[in-house]
């Protein structure tokens, strides 16, 4: 199985911070990786997918990149809102099992 | 735009077999993958596997051997069915449209497992 490794577990930032986290896998995934948005009580919701491909309707302050290894990914939230406090996952589809990283939970200050 | 709703019995005992069913609306049936999800309690999701509309699978080898994926064309309707089911299957469980990428989730089922 490929194991996707998230940083950090859990961060705190003020509305209007440049919030990253990060994604490693195991092996590459070439660009088979997709972040997710969860919310207590309600439906996930995909954010980007292919690495870097911003989701139709998600609010462009949500970016995604790769470092082109294909193992080294990053969620980009360019001006935190009160709203995207949530907790946030990636996960590769490039093998079977597709894999989740461990979540990244966000709060706001 | 698709839509899924959920649904299935939210309370089993060990041993029991676990049945969610998952309806498609908003879309043609063929047009993605269908797969199922889980979150445990204070842990992180779990991909269980994917159905596509002729019912080709592809199962999570961790849970292979209790799980079967099934398609129901004619009311835009795929099933998921854990069997022998224990207390580490507690968990929410989502339906969600796609393969490459879940472009939808369903809003999830809380599935409790206990004597």
């Amino acid at each position: 199985d490929i194991q996707m490794t998230q940083s950090p577990s859990s961060l705190s930032a003020s509305v209007g911070d440049r919030v990253t986290i990060a994604c490693r896998a195991s092996q590459t995934v070439s660009a088979y990786l997709n972040w997710y948005q969860l919310k207590p009580g309600k439906a996930p919701k995909i954010l980007i997918h292919a690495v870097s491909s911003l989701q139709s309707g998600v609010p462009s302050r949500f970016s995604g990149s790769g470092s082109g290894s294909g193992t080294d990914f990053t969620l980009t939230i360019s001006s935190l809102q009160p709203e995207d406090s949530a907790t946030y996952y990636c996960q590769q589809t490039y093998s079977i099992p597709r894999t989740f990283g461990q979540g990244t939970k966000v709060e706001i200050k | 735009q698709v839509q899924l709703q959920q649904w299935g019995a939210g309370l089993l005992k060990p041993s029991e077999t676990l049945s969610l069913t998952c309806a498609v609306s908003g879309v043609s049936f063929s047009t993605y993958y269908w797969s199922w999800i889980r979150q445990s309690p204070g842990k992180g999701l779990e991909w269980i596997g994917e159905i596509n509309h002729i019912g080709d699978t592809n199962y999570n080898p961790s849970l292979r051997s209790r799980v079967t994926m099934s398609v129901d064309t004619s009311k835009n309707q795929f099933s998921l069915k854990l069997y022998s089911v224990t207390a580490a299957d507690t968990a929410i469980y989502y339906c969600a449209a796609g393969q490459v990428w879940l472009v939808t989730w369903g809003q999830g089922t809380l599935v409790s497992v206990s004597s």
